[in-house]
């Protein structure tokens, strides 16, 4: 059984950097996985952030980026708000099904 | 306005079934694939099932398949989801979720609000 894994807790501070990574059990992420990177707040339906790797939604705020990052996904914030505190779920591809890594819970302090 | 809404959830016993629906409206539905995510209250997000455009490629997480059966009604703008011999481990909020995929990419851009399912005695 594939497992995609992600850091459970994250904490940054108002203003920083802080990247989120998203890791395969299978071994190296690449492009072939075409990661999505979903923001979900409390209440709310997950908010899609990156797909693809990199590409970025017409929604997407320019201070988040991704891209492969020692044979992981990653999800950057550079000069991070208050609201960008939630939860962010990394979406694999495998062929013949997806995987969702466990998410992870970026608490903004 | 573009949007997906389901609906058909509820409380249901265990081993019973449950027909999920998710109506598009605002896209050009028959151009894009098709897929199911549940999540557990508390809990992360869990990709469920998809379809493609035209019904051609289905594919099933191991934990459904063989129960649960995805389907389309292209004319009807609607995405379904069958759910038999149902579990307690299947309740959770699901959702209905469009994703517009190309050769070298995939984006799952638009999602709905979800319906909750129960299952319990």
């Amino acid at each position: 059984q594939t497992v995609v894994t992600q850091e459970p807790s994250l904490t940054v501070s108002p203003g920083g950097t802080v990247t989120l990574t998203c890791g395969s059990s299978t071994g190296a992420v690449t492009s072939g996985h075409y990661a999505n990177w979903f923001q979900q707040k409390p209440g709310q339906a997950p908010r899609a952030l990156i797909y693809s790797t990199s590409y970025k939604h017409s929604w997407t705020p320019a201070r988040f980026s991704a891209s492969l990052l020692g044979g992981k996904g990653a999800l950057t914030l550079s000069g991070v708000q208050p609201e960008d505190e939630a939860d962010y779920y990394c979406l694999l591809y495998y062929r013949d099904a997806w995987v969702f890594g466990g998410g992870t819970k970026l608490t903004v302090l | 306005e573009v949007q997906l809404v389901e609906s058909g959830g509820g409380l249901v016993q265990p081993g019973r079934s449950l027909r999920l629906s998710c109506a598009a409206s605002g896209v050009t539905f028959d151009a894009y694939a098709m897929h199911w995510v549940r999540q557990v209250a508390g809990k992360g997000l869990e990709w469920v099932s998809g379809i493609n455009w035209n019904s051609g490629k289905i594919d099933y997480a191991d934990s459904v398949k063989g129960r649960f059966t995805i389907s389309r009604d292209n004319a009807k703008n609607s995405l379904y989801l069958q759910m038999n011999s149902l579990r307690a481990e299947d309740t959770a909020l699901y959702y209905c979720v469009k994703a517009d995929c190309g050769s070298n990419s995939c984006n799952f851009d638009l999602w709905g609000q979800g319906t909750l399912v129960t299952v319990s005695s």
